[in-house]
C-alpha cells in the first residue's frame, strides 16, 4: 500500500512569513496526526483529527498554527506568523482507528521547515 | 507532567554484539509502550509494541521488555548488524488519546 504522503520536503523561510504542509494519508485510515520534531528531540503532538473531526490540538499553538481536514482525508498544517522556534521537521501520521497502539503509526517522511 | 528518558549519549557496538537501549519514564501510568525506528530524513517507522501486563516481546533479532515497578523498557537488538544503525524511539500511551515519545538514542553498528 502507499505510505503517508507528505509535501514539500524541505522550506525556508523567513520569520514573519507563512508556511503551509501538506499530508495525504494512507488510504482508509481515519485518524491523521501532525507531529513536530526538533533537532535532537522526539515527536511532539500538535493535532489529532478523526475524520474531519479535531480530537486533540491541546498542544497547538492556536496563535500562529492551524491545521484542517475538511473532507476527512487529506490534510494542511498553516503557520502564520513563522517565528525562528518553528524551525523543525513536521510529521504527519495515519493510523486505521483512534486507538492504534497494537499496530502502531504509519509516518511520512515529515518537511524539514528552517525559519531565517 | 510526564518526563520520558533514553540513553542520552549515542551508542556505539561492534556488529554481532546486543544492543541494549533504555526508556525510563516518570509521573506517568502507560497502558502500551511502543519502539520505533527512526533513519536521518524520514519518519519513525513502528518495530514493537509492549503492553503494561506484558513482561517480554520478541520479534526476530529484536526483543523489549516492560517494567512497570522499575518504570523502564529495554530494547535489545541481539546479533547487531551496521543495518541497525538508526536512532531508535520509545513512545508510551494510555487508553485515551496521549502518547509520547522519548527523545531517542542514536545507535552506530561499527563493521
Amino acid at each position: 500500500e502507499a505510505g503517508v504522503a507528505q509535501s514539500p520536503r524541505y522550506k525556508i523561510i523567513e520569520k514573519r512569513q507563512s508556511v503551509a504542509f501538506w499530508c495525504n494519508p494512507i488510504s482508509g485510515h481515519a485518524t491523521l496526526y501532525w507531529y513536530q520534531q526538533i533537532l535532537g528531540q522526539g515527536p511532539k503532538l500538535l493535532i489529532q483529527f478523526q475524520n474531519n473531526g479535531v480530537v486533540d490540538d491541546s498542544q497547538l499553538p492556536k496563535d500562529r498554527f492551524s491545521a484542517e481536514r475538511l473532507k476527512g482525508v487529506d490534510s494542511t498544517l498553516k503557520i502564520q506568523p513563522a517565528k525562528l522556534e518553528d524551525s523543525a521537521v513536521y510529521l504527519c501520521a495515519s493510523s486505521f482507528g483512534q486507538k492504534e497502539g497494537v499496530n502502531g503509526y504509519t509516518f511520512g517522511s515529515g518537511t524539514r521547515l528552517t525559519v531565517v | 507532567s510526564q518526563k520520558i528518558e533514553q540513553n542520552s549519549e549515542a551508542l556505539n557496538i561492534q556488529e554481532g554484539k546486543t544492543a541494549t537501549l533504555t526508556c525510563n519514564y516518570t509521573n506517568y501510568s502507560p497502558a502500551y509502550l511502543q519502539w520505533y525506528r527512526q533513519d536521518p530524513g524520514r519518519g519513525p517507522v513502528f518495530l514493537l509494541l509492549i503492553r503494561e501486563n506484558e513482561k517480554e516481546k520478541r520479534k526476530e533479532r529484536l526483543k523489549v521488555t516492560f517494567d512497570t515497578t522499575l518504570k523502564q523498557s529495554l530494547f535489545h537488538i541481539t546479533a547487531s548488524q551496521p543495518a541497525d544503525s538508526a536512532t531508535y524511539l520509545c513512545a508510551l500511551g494510555d487508553t485515551g488519546n496521549q502518547f509520547y515519545f522519548g527523545t531517542g538514542t542514536s545507535l552506530t553498528v561499527i563493521p
